[in-house]
């Protein structure tokens, strides 16, 4: 049983497109989190949402809009594509705060803009 | 807002050797938690490690111990014995107790030479 999961895994789309991502946890937590990772590797924060509220959008463009429909669903759509939104897409999940407990991680969304 | 600081963007270690991967952090908050994941080249994110901010004792997990200095705020990461597989990206993360918001530094990439 997969604790978080991501769909795609691959995503190759042309720039002006609008696509999405979904991720899935199953393990009851209260909290989940988008991150992107760029091609150096660094891991920077998009939203994190709990019990379906959104707690933090890092200043990331409008284009990006997360959705949760329940608290084990977290999906992320974004508009009008752009080169620069090429990077690997990871969903996580924790207990929530209040709670020092590590974020499981999906297999990460390798998006490409062509 | 919190910072996470890895100053090695890459480091060598000999097979069966041991290995400090440094990590400081920021933040004005009493409570807070303190982890480190590894990214192979497969790149799923693995959950090593945690240290709470209030905990006495370093953490450890077999090969793996976190020497958390909190007056100096350091949690450096000790792989002892490094074995081949443990070549990787290492991620030094915090997560603010009162907040839903995990955030990760810039990495440091681990080779093992055999």
């Amino acid at each position: 049983d997969t604790a978080v999961s991501q769909t795609p895994k691959y995503l190759v789309t042309q720039m002006g497109n609008d696509k999405s991502i979904k991720c899935e946890q199953n393990l009851g937590h209260d909290t989940m989190y988008w991150y992107k990772q760029d091609s150096k590797k660094f891991l920077k924060i998009m939203f994190s949402y709990n019990n379906k509220e959104l707690i933090i959008n890092e200043t990331v463009p409008n284009r990006f809009s997360p959705k949760s429909p329940d608290k084990a669903h977290l999906n992320l759509h974004i508009n009008s594509l752009e080169l620069g939104d090429s990077a690997v897409y990871f969903c996580a999940s924790s207990r929530g705060a209040g709670l020092n407990t590590e974020a499981f991680f999906g297999q990460g969304t390798r998006l490409t803009v062509v | 807002a919190q910072k996470i600081t890895q100053t090695q963007p890459g480091m060598f270690v000999q097979e069966k050797e041991a290995v400090t991967l440094d990590c400081t952090y920021d933040t004005s908050d009493p409570s807070y938690g303190l982890f480190w994941y590894k990214q192979p080249s497969s790149g799923e994110m693995i959950f090593l490690i945690y240290q709470g901010s209030y905990d006495q004792q370093n953490a450890t997990e077999g090969r793996y111990s976190l020497n958390f200095q909190k007056a100096r705020k350091s949690a450096n990461l000790v792989i002892s014995a490094s074995q081949l597989g443990d070549s990787a990206m290492y991620f030094c993360a915090m997560h603010r107790r009162n907040n839903n918001d995990m955030r990760f530094g810039a990495g440091t990439r681990l080779t093992v030479k055999p």
